[in-house]
């Protein structure tokens, strides 16, 4: 059974469409992560929830809008996508937010914004 | 602000050969230090962590010692292997109030030869 699991692994749209990413994560963890990895693999946090409420939130466009339906899921809905929006997503939790908590991390979506 | 500085890659090795990447970071407080492993097409997992000065961390023949004097956290192997190739990531947690959010180096790649 994967640990932490993405959908869909690629993703290829246009220019302006509205796409959603889902994660979902059975360890039982109760904090999750979204993470966005650019072309240069640098890697940037952008929300965490924590028992379904928002406790990071990064510098992000207010295009992008996590929700999560429950401690297990996680989800990344981009509207209006824009060429710089093409990257990989990774999806992470830990058991709580406490600071030096390990964090594991799902496959990746890879996204390409054409 | 709190940052951490990776050595540039790539980094091409022999097989067996003696592997260091070295790890310094700026941070607040004293956070806990990681060092994840991106395998071609994966996602990340964390290879080890010390989440306090002095701590050793290891796993897989990697070590890594928080030296808390030189803000430090190198990586090292003794005899790489040809599977050890991937993007390595070194990364803290910032205490007080930091929720548990990673902040990644800009990784480097370690290319492994036969």
């Amino acid at each position: 059974d994967t640990a932490v699991s993405q959908t869909p692994k690629y993703l290829v749209t246009q220019m302006g469409n509205d796409k959603s990413i889902k994660c979902e994560q059975n360890l039982g963890h109760d904090t999750m992560y979204w993470y966005k990895q650019d072309s240069k693999k640098f890697l940037k946090i952008m929300f965490s929830y924590n028992n379904k409420e928002l406790i990071i939130n990064e510098t992000v466009p207010n295009r992008f809008s996590p929700k999560s339906p429950d401690k297990a899921h996680l989800n990344l809905h981009i509207n209006s996508l824009e060429l710089g929006d093409s990257a990989v997503y990774f999806c992470a939790s830990s058991q709580d937010w406490d600071e030096g908590e390990t964090q594991y991390f799902g496959p990746g979506t890879r996204l390409l914004v054409l | 602000g709190d940052s951490v500085t990776q050595m540039e890659g790539p980094v091409t090795l022999s097989e067996e050969a003696f592997l260091t990447i070295n790890c310094t970071y700026t941070a607040t407080g004293y956070p806990s230090l990681f060092w994840y492993v991106q395998y071609p097409g994966e996602g990340l997992q964390l290879l080890l962590k010390a989440t306090k000065a002095d701590d050793k961390g290891s796993n897989k023949g990697f070590e890594a010692t928080y030296r808390k004097e030189t803000t430090s956290f190198h990586l090292e192997k003794g005899s790489v292997q040809v599977s050890d190739s991937a993007v390595y990531f070194c990364a803290l947690t910032i205490p007080s109030g930091g929720y548990n959010k990673l902040i990644f180096g800009a990784g480097t790649r370690l290319a492994v030869h036969p």
